[in-house]
């Protein structure tokens, strides 16, 4: 089965820092990858995915993620923060095999400074 | 527009008395599934279904029960809810071909607590 591990589950940068959260997952085949965000009192939201293709994706609101199979990583990244970037933010995962179920991690909740 | 509604989005209900949180999409979409959210763990599945009348356990099923008699509604049950039940549910949907790469679509949360 597989698994995603999230490492921090708080992260707190400054405004106009870089916003780095990190994901890495078990799984002895690609997975489909994915970030989620979750604002105060709401549903998830997609910031992006990886499927096939290109490893570097980019999602909305400036966040990136690249799929590194080495290692397998799923690491989100934004150049330069922002207030309204403070939410918790999900990664999962899904297997072809397992049709649309998706494993998430733990979440990071990320706290912006001004 | 499209959305993922669920209801009601606050419950607070005792041992063991029968509830029904209903969800419903407008998305004409066959899959749909339910989550909960518990601090440190993020979300876990606990059922889903791939379209009407099927049906299957997620990853947490103990104490739920679900139906799926239309397209576009997926009601969780818990027909004796208990205090490990407290937690925060989403219900989402997306379209599905075999593969998994559908993004999913979530509801707005139902935060239960039992006591």
């Amino acid at each position: 089965a597989q698994s995603v591990t999230q490492l921090g589950s708080h992260v707190s940068v400054s405004e106009g820092a870089l916003v780095l959260l990190r994901c890495n997952y078990s799984s002895s085949v690609p997975p489909y990858l994915f970030w989620y965000v979750q604002y105060p009192n709401q549903g998830l939201q997609l910031l992006l995915k990886y499927t096939t293709g290109a490893t570097l994706v980019k999602g909305i609101n400036g966040f990136e993620a690249e799929f590194k199979k080495s290692e397998t990583s799923f690491h989100l990244t934004k150049p330069s923060a922002h207030m309204s970037d403070a939410a918790e933010y999900f990664c999962a995962v899904s297997l072809k095999a397992a049709g649309n179920k998706l494993t998430f991690g733990g979440g990071t909740r990320v706290l912006v400074k001004p | 527009e499209a959305q993922v509604t669920q209801n009601p989005r606050y419950l607070i209900t005792v041992t063991g008395k029968k509830l029904t949180v209903t969800c419903s999409q407008n998305m004409n979409h066959e899959y749909m599934s339910w989550y909960r959210q518990d601090p440190g763990l993020g979300l876990r599945q606990i059922y889903y279904s791939m379209n009407v009348e099927v049906t299957d356990k997620g990853d947490v099923p103990e104490g739920y029960k679900v139906s799926r008699k239309e397209k576009r509604n997926f009601p969780l049950i818990l027909e004796s809810p208990s205090p490990n039940q407290t937690s925060l549910y989403f219900c989402a949907s997306s379209s599905y071909l075999a593969g998994g790469s559908y993004e999913q679509y979530f509801g707005p949360g139902t935060r239960l607590t039992v006591t």
